[in-house]
């Protein structure tokens, strides 16, 4: 059955440096989304992303961030100077459409900073 | 801002009992509704979306769905131990942005 990758599944960095987080999705699928998770909080949107364009962010996803689709196949997250409180798990998502499709998730890549 | 909301919990039950989850949302334009289980430290896994007035029923699993009253609900029958975990209720609202609940903890005891 086709999944959403992710790598790395854990990533450590210090405060201020830049990090990619990298997600293959599902093959036939268009919309690709981006949320992360706080340990402990709810899970919560960043931005999805569809036509080589981002459809919708949340609030969360200011200049610090930005995706990219830099191939066929991969989807990144690129956060340029990380804080302490970007630490949570991020989830990658797909969707075959966009508005009312269900979403699949990857495992999650931990970021934790230091 | 679009809210979705649930009992954190946790809710216990014992093996073989129906397990009985509820969430509401805020936004009356929204169309999708689902219900994802994550265990700790993984991903949210999708169990069953429901888009229609009504049940929808998809083996021990029951999604029950009322937009006038803006209420999902979800059903578990004969719980199974392997069945603990949180149950997160999710509404796409505009964009195809999904909100996601605080999430309901169960826990099946044997």
């Amino acid at each position: 059955e086709p999944e959403v990758t992710q790598t790395p599944s854990h990533q450590v960095t210090q405060m201020g440096q830049e990090v990619i987080l990298r997600c293959v999705p599902i093959s036939n699928h268009l919309y690709f989304y981006w949320y992360r998770q706080i340990l402990g909080q709810k899970v919560e949107f960043l931005v999805s992303f569809y036509n080589n364009e981002i459809s919708e962010k949340s609030e969360i996803f200011d200049d610090q961030f930005s995706v990219e689709r830099p191939d066929g196949s991969n989807f990144t997250l690129k956060i340029r100077s990380t804080k302490l409180e970007d630490s949570a798990m991020y989830f990658c998502a797909s969707s075959v459409q966009g508005s009312t499709d269900t979403q699949y998730f990857g495992p999650g890549t931990r970021l934790t900073v230091l | 801002q679009k809210e979705v909301e649930q009992n954190s919990g946790p809710l216990s039950v014992p093996e073989g009992a129906i397990a009985s989850l509820n969430c509401t949302y805020s936004d009356r334009g929204s169309q999708s509704f689902f219900w994802y289980r994550q265990y700790s430290g993984k991903s949210p896994e999708l169990i069953m979306s429901i888009y229609s007035n009504g049940d929808k029923e998809d083996g021990r699993f029951t999604a029950q769905l009322n937009k006038a009253s803006q209420y999902v609900s979800l059903l578990i029958r004969d719980s199974q131990p392997s069945d603990s975990a949180t149950y997160l209720c999710a509404v796409i609202i505009q964009g195809g942005k999904l909100i996601f609940g605080q999430g309901t903890e169960l826990s099946v005891k044997p």
